[in-house]
């Protein structure tokens, strides 16, 4: 079956550091990825998606690029904000089949003034 | 306003109460889902639905029952609430008939006492 493997948190981070959030996954054909931001008391939502092979995904300075050959969705940002503190999500769904998703667990960033 | 809204927000119950989730989205999107939340398992499906009057269990659906009869309503009702089942709950809906990205409500918080 489908699994999307996430680097464990939290992830501790100064203000203006560079962040990487790793996230390989394992699915059949071309899946469709995602990366979720969860802040406090609030439910998912959806930061960047990318569709197919060397896409990247972008919004609020985040990026991420669907790397088929490494099976790879890495979440990087050049420059982080206390604002950026959440829990991040990657995530892909088939393409194909039943449109259930799969999740990872989560990664916790804090950010640190 | 379009969107993906839960109630209530918080409930307290107790043990072998019936409690019903609701969940209403206005985009008419097919594809609903139902996870809960908890520390150390992240995301886990409940049930989902493809359409109205179609739905099919996820990851975990003892002990909880969904139905749809509008496109719009996804509620989810716990038959014997036990505490077990103390979670936060998600609904969801997604776009592009299950390939696009999910959109999540803000989550209702139960507590089974």
């Amino acid at each position: 079956g489908n699994s999307v493997t996430q680097m464990e948190g939290p992830v501790t981070l100064s203000e203006e550091a560079f962040l990487t959030i790793n996230c390989t996954y394992t699915a059949t054909g071309y899946p469709s990825l995602f990366w979720y931001v969860q802040y406090p008391g609030e439910g998912l939502q959806l930061l960047l998606k990318a569709t197919k092979a060397d896409d990247k995904g972008s919004n609020k300075g985040f990026e991420a690029t669907y790397r088929k050959e490494t099976t790879s969705f890495h979440l990087e940002k050049g420059s982080v904000q206390v604002s950026d503190s959440a829990v991040y999500f990657c995530a892909l769904t088939q393409s194909g089949g039943s449109y259930i998703p799969t999740f990872g667990r989560g990664t916790s960033l804090i950010v640190h003034p | 306003d379009a969107g993906i809204t839960q109630s209530p927000r918080y409930k307290i119950t107790e043990t072998g109460r019936q409690v019903t989730l609701m969940c209403h989205q206005t985009w008419s999107h097919s594809y609903m889902f139902w996870y809960r939340q908890d520390l150390g398992h992240g995301l886990r499906l409940i049930y989902y639905s493809a359409a109205a009057d179609i739905t099919d269990k996820g990851e975990v659906p003892d002990g909880y029952v969904v139905s749809r009869s509008k496109t719009e309503n996804f509620p989810l009702t716990l038959e014997s609430a036990t505490r077990s089942q103390t979670s936060v709950y998600f609904c969801a809906s997604s776009e592009s008939g299950g390939r696009g990205p999910q959109h999540f409500g803000d989550g209702t918080r139960l507590s089974i006492l």
